[in-house]
């Protein structure tokens, strides 16, 4: 089967760091993607991995392990507009994109 | 400016009325999808299209239908709506590579609909 986990809600402070994760199983695998939603907006591209390994942009990194079938969401020097949905989701072999139940970041002063 | 426009942005409507909300992008994209959002359930595809006269079942595909007549247009049709399709719908569209979806997913900005 297909299935994406992560956490529902985190909270963290303005200027610290905070880690995401996300598992996922999919029928096949053709990258991992991270995705951020404001609410009452449309998701909006982070990042897509397909190799394991850390890729860096600015303040956010994503992470990926293959054979753990896991990921994380690396964000930096967090500011308050940071404060969205994170949305994990997973290509499978099949031309499907699955999406977690998305991750809620507070972060507070 | 590169987008992918949705219409209606919101709509009331009543059990069994049928009708079309329009989604459109202007990037070329050969790849379009239609996601419901719903709280703790996340986004779910309905349909999808690889390429024009080319459509496929998502997850959640009872009580829709779509075309893809031409590349830039993906409409979403309920023929007769009933009150479970409350909801926030979303197209999306990406280049796509052969068998793919890869690359980013642009979204439109959402159409919220209830269904009374």
């Amino acid at each position: 089967g297909q299935n994406i986990d992560q956490p529902t809600e985190m909270t963290a402070t303005e200027g610290a760091i905070v880690q995401i994760n996300c598992t996922y199983q999919t029928s096949g695998f053709n990258g991992l993607f991270w995705y951020q939603q404001h609410a009452g907006e449309a998701p909006t591209f982070l990042s897509y991995n397909v190799l394991d390994g850390l890729e860096e942009k600015g303040r956010f990194s994503s992470f990926l392990s293959r054979s753990k079938g896991y990921s994380y969401l690396l964000l930096k020097e967090l500011q308050m507009k940071d404060s969205a949905s994170y949305l994990c989701a997973g290509e499978g072999a099949t031309n499907k994109l699955i999406f977690g139940t998305g991750t809620l970041l507070a972060v507070q002063p | 400016e590169a987008q992918v426009t949705q219409n209606p942005r919101y709509l009331i409507t009543v059990t069994g009325k049928k009708l079309t909300v329009t989604c459109s992008q202007n990037m070329n994209h050969e790849y379009m999808s239609w996601y419901r959002q719903d709280p703790g359930l996340g986004l779910r595809q309905i349909y999808y299209s690889m390429n024009v006269e080319v459509t496929d079942k998502g997850d959640v595909p009872e009580g829709y239908k779509v075309s893809r007549k031409e590349k830039r247009n993906f409409p979403l049709i309920l023929e007769s709506p009933s009150p479970n399709q409350t909801s926030l719908y979303f197209c999306a569209s990406s280049s796509g590579l052969a068998g793919m979806v890869a690359g980013e997913l642009f979204f439109g900005e959402g159409s919220r609909l209830t269904v009374l």
